[in-house]
């Protein structure tokens, strides 16, 4: 049961426009959720995040959108640049009572290529 | 300041035998949890250990286990290792406060069984 999924496995874009990456999840536990960017041969990276009593984040070209009605959440990237190109994983989890347990539940991670 | 290191970096072991892998966190970050991630499955969660106690445990067999040490660092064992053990072993640290949910990862260990 997955419960955290990137439907789009690769998304490629040109440089200097918008990149939307997506993710839905199944679990209504869910209340904070974050994206990772990952090279390979290294760890993710984390780029940006939202708690559920938001709609929206933004930190300089990257903003996520949480539509919580529908459980779907979405990576916009302004303006893309080539050195964007990674692979985007974005990653749920869920606080009991406020407090964090430490475990991400991760989506399958979209390919994004930005070409110049 | 020093980011999350994990050692070894590559690890090459034959059905059986047993593995213990290491991750030391940011200074100040008392939370280390660990991911394995595979081409099939992804990543997955493995464990959490916050001020040396397991908190939190994923679906993994009791073959994988893990401890923390005072000084945060953390270490994974896995006994009896099987083929699809093969993945990337990736450890995260977070300051573990109450709504504290970044993590930061290390560069992982490529564990390869054979």
């Amino acid at each position: 049961d997955q419960q955290v999924k990137q439907n789009s496995p690769s998304l490629s874009v040109q440089e200097g426009r918008i990149s939307i990456l997506n993710c839905d999840y199944t679990n209504s536990m869910f209340d904070y959720f974050l994206w990772y960017k990952k090279y390979p041969a290294e760890g993710p990276t984390f780029l940006i995040s939202i708690s559920s009593i938001k709609d929206k984040n933004e930190d300089g070209r990257f903003t996520v959108f949480l539509n919580k009605s529908a459980k779907h959440l979405s990576l916009h990237i302004v303006p893309s640049q080539p050195g964007d190109s990674a692979v985007y994983f974005c990653a749920a989890t869920a606080n009991a009572g406020g407090t964090s347990y430490g475990k991400l539940t991760f989506g399958q991670g979209t390919i994004l290529t930005v070409h110049p | 300041k020093a980011g999350v290191t994990q050692t070894p970096r590559y690890l090459i072991k034959t059905r059986g035998q047993q593995v213990t892998l290491s991750c030391s966190p940011i200074s100040g970050h008392r939370s280390v949890s660990w991911y394995q991630q595979t081409p099939g499955q992804g990543l997955q969660f493995l464990f959490e250990y916050f001020s040396e106690t397991q908190r939190n445990k994923g679906n993994f067999p009791g073959r994988f286990s893990g401890r923390q040490f005072s000084n945060s660092r953390s270490e994974m064992n896995v006994s009896t290792l099987e083929l699809g053990d093969s993945a990337l072993y990736l450890c995260a640290g977070r300051r573990g406060a109450r709504s504290d949910n970044e993590q930061f990862f290390g560069p992982g260990t490529r564990l390869t069984v054979l």
